[in-house]
């Protein structure tokens, strides 16, 4: 079984402060990606990478990188987190980018900024 | 501009009866669609994946249509039971260029006893 691993289930920051999220998935999976999930809204993609040191900008990328060193690691990162990035954010990794795989996802971390 | 849409409403049906939920989109030609179910405070879980040049796609109670004329795929549920409940959500793949997917906001499905 794939299992997407993310590193906290809540996260409270402080406006300004920098955030990493980590997500580790464990089935040598091309692709890796990170969505954030608001009610209303859906499932809205930040960023996402299809190698090692390669990512791509998704739809909402503005106030967000990320990092990925490793293929089973992908790192977002929020340099000054503020109140509108309070959200849920979800990790995923599918097994290629040449054809229609199936997305498996972390669990999700709840992320409050105050 | 692009759009998927899901009933943002939620959908309520009496255990056993069939439950149907809809994907519509504008501005999109997916090579393929896949839904995905979602429970209160988890990832969403891959359910199926239809390709554009296949009708309709089936796995144990659950049925997926995709009809690229009419820009809709329909996501149905037959016998349903209590422990589907959950929000369930559409999304689409182009296939070529962008290697992601593009999702819907999803449909909560709630079957009551």
């Amino acid at each position: 079984d794939v299992k997407v691993t993310q590193s906290s289930r809540y996260l409270v920051k402080r406006t300004g402060e920098k955030v990493f999220l980590e997500c580790v998935q464990d089935m040598d999976h091309e692709n890796m990606f990170w969505y954030r999930q608001d009610p209303g809204l859906g499932l809205r993609l930040i960023y996402f990478s299809y190698d090692v040191k390669m990512k791509e900008k998704g739809d909402i990328p503005e106030g967000y990188s990320v990092s990925r060193e490793k293929k089973e690691r992908f790192s977002l990162i929020l340099e000054s987190a503020s109140t509108n990035q309070t959200s849920m954010y979800l990790c995923a990794s599918s097994l290629s980018s040449t054809a229609a795989y199936e997305q498996y996802f972390g669990p999700g971390t709840r992320l409050t900024v105050t | 501009s692009q759009k998927i849409e899901q009933n943002s409403e939620a959908l309520n049906i009496q255990e056993g009866k069939t439950a149907t939920l809809t994907c519509n989109y504008t501005n999109y030609s997916p090579a393929y669609l896949q839904w995905y179910r979602q429970d209160p405070g988890r990832g969403p879980v891959f359910l199926l994946l239809i390709r554009e040049n296949e009708k309709e796609k089936r796995k144990e109670r659950l049925k997926v249509t995709f009809d690229t004329t009419l820009k809709q795929s329909l996501f149905h549920i037959t016998a349903s039971q209590p422990a589907d409940s959950a929000t369930y959500l559409c999304a689409l793949g182009e296939g070529t260029g962008r290697r992601a997917l593009t999702f819907g906001s999803g449909t909560r499905l709630q079957v009551q006893p």
